[in-house]
C-alpha cells in the first residue's frame, strides 16, 4: 500500500522570503501522480501544483516549484516571495496511475508572517 | 460559479440518526470522489463514481454509509445510524477523465461537516 509522509506539521515564514514543505512517499509502482494542494481557512481545496512521475524535469508554476527525487521518493514544494495568501494547510497527494483516487499525507500548516 | 457545491455546508445531529449529504459537480466532469477529513489529518478517499457507476469502495465505507449518483449528475452520501465517530468533514470532488494528464487534477467542493452528538 502507498503512504504519504509530511513530516512537518506547522511551519511559519516571513513575507517575501522562501519557504520548502517536505513530502516524502511509498509506492513500489513507477507509474503515478504527485499533487499539492492548498487548504485555506474554511475555503476548499485548491490544486497547486503536479508532477508526473514519467516526467523527469521538475514541474513549476508561478512561485510555486518542485523538488522531484524519485528514486528518493521525495516531493517538496517550495514557495519563493511568500505572500499572506499562501496562509493555509498544505496537502502533499498520490496517485496511482490507472486509479483515480489520491492518498494524502497529514498536511502541513503555513503562516506567512508580516 | 461552476464549482463543486455541497449542501449543506454544517449538519448537527443526534447519535443514532440518519443524514444525507449532497454534491454537485462540475457539469462536464464524469468523475465524482467522495472523502472524508477528521481534525489534523488528509483527507481519506471512501468512494468514487463514473457516470452513475460506482466503482470503487473504501473500507472505510462501512455498512452504515451508502452513497448514489443517480444519472450520473449530482451525488449523495446517506450515512444511517449515525455514531460519534462520524463527526468529520466530508469533501466532494470530481474531475474529467481525459486520460493521462489533466483528466487527473480533481476539483474540491468546500465540504460538509458533520457533528454528531
Amino acid at each position: 500500500a502507498q503512504t504519504v509522509t509530511q513530516s512537518q506539521p506547522e511551519m511559519s515564514v516571513q513575507e517575501a522570503e522562501t519557504v520548502t514543505l517536505s513530502c516524502t512517499y511509498d509506492t513500489s509502482e513507477n507509474n503515478y501522480y504527485l499533487f499539492w494542494y492548498k487548504q485555506p481557512p474554511s475555503r476548499q481545496m485548491i490544486l497547486v501544483i503536479r508532477q508526473e512521475a514519467y516526467k523527469q524535469q521538475n514541474a513549476t508554476e508561478n512561485r510555486f516549484s518542485v523538488n522531484f527525487q524519485k528514486a528518493a521518493k521525495s516531493f517538496s514544494l517550495k514557495i519563493s516571495d511568500s505572500q499572506l495568501g499562501d496562509t493555509a494547510m498544505y496537502f502533499c497527494a498520490f496517485m496511482k496511475e490507472g486509479t483515480y483516487k489520491y492518498i494524502f499525507g497529514t498536511g502541513t500548516r503555513l503562516k506567512v508572517l508580516a | 460559479d461552476t464549482g463543486v457545491s455541497q449542501n449543506p455546508r454544517h449538519k448537527i445531529t443526534k447519535r443514532g440518526q440518519n443524514v444525507t449529504f449532497r454534491c454537485d459537480p462540475i457539469s462536464e466532469h464524469n468523475r465524482l470522489y467522495w472523502y472524508r477529513q477528521t481534525l489534523g489529518q488528509g483527507p481519506e478517499f471512501l468512494t468514487y463514481f463514473q457516470n452513475e457507476a460506482q466503482l470503487e469502495k473504501s473500507r472505510l465505507l462501512s455498512d452504515r454509509f451508502s452513497a448514489e449518483r443517480p444519472k450520473g449528475s449530482f451525488s449523495t452520501l446517506e450515512i444511517q445510524r449515525t455514531e460519534q465517530g462520524d463527526s468529520a468533514m466530508y469533501l466532494c470532488a470530481s474531475s474529467l477523465n481525459s486520460g493521462r494528464g489533466r483528466g487527473n487534477e480533481q476539483f474540491f467542493g468546500p465540504g460538509t461537516r458533520l457533528t454528531v452528538l
